[in-house]
């Protein structure tokens, strides 16, 4: 059965940079797309970034506006592990952070890890 | 960026009861549509995609149905497991965007 494992969450300071970590097995990333999505505390699902897998785009990358030049996704083939290097953090980037195999609709979410952004 | 609206807020039903769940988008998003469950501390699960599509797994009594800017997830009976909040996405555009969910309960 596929699987995904977050980890890298935590609490940190506003302007802080912190790196989510997220290991699939029973499946390859480097032949599937992937997500993040974020949960704020009693909200809803926010799309974060993907990165593609396959064809002339492999490796492109998207971001949502609100994450865009702070918030970088990149993966490890050879360790079968999404990242998400997220800098320059803010109160409002507070959330449960997923992620997900497929960069339309997702099929696989992992747990979750959570980011609190707090002084 | 697609506005995905979804009513009502919360749904009150009775185990056995038929459940409807509706999801509007701002523009068309032809059938690029899904919906998830999340219970509570648990990731999203993928029900349905491209509109009426079940995922794997996923029981019958689950039925997606839609195109364009109006879509419905119908649970026919619904279990006590079914109780939960239910999200839609669009990925017809970037960004995806989702409802902002609707909580089934008793």
């Amino acid at each position: 059965e596929a699987q995904l494992a977050e980890s890298g969450g935590g609490l940190i300071q506003p302007g802080g940079s912190l790196r989510l970590s997220c290991v699939a097995s029973e499946f390859s990333i480097s032949t599937n797309s992937m997500s993040w999505v974020r949960q704020a505390p009693g909200k809803g699902l926010e799309w974060v970034s993907s990165i593609n897998s396959g064809g002339p785009n492999v490796g492109n990358t998207d971001y949502a506006d609100f994450v865009k030049g702070r918030f970088f996704i990149s993966r490890d083939k050879s360790k079968n592990t999404l990242y998400l290097q997220m800098n320059s953090l803010r109160a409002d980037d507070t959330a449960v952070y997923y992620c997900a195999r497929g960069n339309y609709y997702m099929d696989v979410w992992g747990k979750g890890t959570t980011v609190i952004v707090s002084s | 960026e697609i506005v995905m609206t979804q009513s009502p807020a919360t749904l009150a039903v009775s185990p056995g009861e038929r459940a409807a769940l509706s999801c509007r988008a701002s523009q068309s998003v032809s059938i690029n549509f899904a919906w998830y469950q999340q219970k509570p501390g648990q990731a999203p699960r993928l029900l349905i995609y491209g509109a009426s599509t079940r995922a794997t797994g996923i029981p019958a009594r689950f039925s997606g149905s839609g195109s364009g800017t109006e879509f419905t997830l119908t649970i026919s009976s619904l279990q006590s497991e079914d109780f939960a909040v239910y999200f839609c996405q669009q990925y017809n555009n970037w960004p995806l965007t989702f409802g902002g969910g609707t909580k089934v309960e008793i």
